[in-house]
């Protein structure tokens, strides 16, 4: 069945550092999201992308959908304490079902 | 912004008991919601997926007898979990999508402990 792959499960960054968290599915998507969980919290909707190639910004988040719309990454730049929490990526092949990812627990020291 | 509303936010109960947690959209029609299961700093683990008027579709390994789901109206769904145990507590999250395609909102999350 569909995979979705979630590497790192964690890391550990300085404020100011950059940090990137990647996901690959074993299937071609039809969308991918990603969400963030703060500690102790829910899930908090943050992008979908659904285009092949296509690339969002959220201020100091670059969203990316690789071209075959099978893989995805979430690059943060410049980490901010604010920033801890765990980032999932979600894939969608159609269908009901959404699968996610294990996660990236993002960890910034400051 | 999309705003799904769970209840109770936690329950302390005996082993035995039967648990009923809410999950609704409150200011959207929901037409699929879906229910997970964390472990502590682990993923979210689907558990089943609701459509409003049917019956709710199992994981694989998720007893529908044990994990009763209703979904009666675009904004309701329950989770009910049968004659609990020590090994049913976690913490359950809902979410709701309005249509396919669209993004989950996420309720708080419901931390159950089984004494």
């Amino acid at each position: 069945g569909q995979q979705v792959m979630q590497i790192p499960q964690y890391q550990h960054v300085q404020e100011g550092e950059d940090f990137t968290t990647y996901c690959n599915s074993s299937t071609t998507l039809s969308n991918i999201q990603w969400y963030k969980q703060r500690p102790g919290g829910h899930p908090v909707f943050l992008i979908q992308l659904v285009k092949s190639g296509e690339v969002k910004k959220q201020k100091r988040l670059t969203f990316q959908f690789g071209e075959a719309k099978k893989n995805s990454s979430l690059h943060i730049t410049a980490t901010q304490t604010t920033d801890v929490g765990t980032y999932f990526c979600a894939g969608s092949a159609g269908g009901f079902k959404t699968i996610f990812g294990a996660g990236t627990r993002l960890f910034v020291k400051a | 912004g999309a705003v799904v509303s769970q209840h109770p936010s936690w329950v302390i109960c005996k082993s035995g008991t039967s648990v009923k947690i809410e999950c609704r959209s409150l200011d959207f029609q929901a037409t699929t919601m879906f229910w997970y299961r964390q472990f502590p700093k682990q993923s979210l683990m689907l558990m089943a997926t609701s459509n409003e008027g049917s019956k709710a579709t199992y994981e694989q390994g998720v007893e529908k007898d044990k994990f009763l789901i209703n979904h009666a109206s675009l904004t309701l769904s329950t989770l009910t979990v049968t004659s609990a145990h020590p090994e049913d507590s976690s913490f359950y999250i809902c979410s709701a999508r309005e249509e396919q395609g669209q993004p989950q909102h996420f309720g708080d999350g419901t931390r159950l402990s089984i004494l």
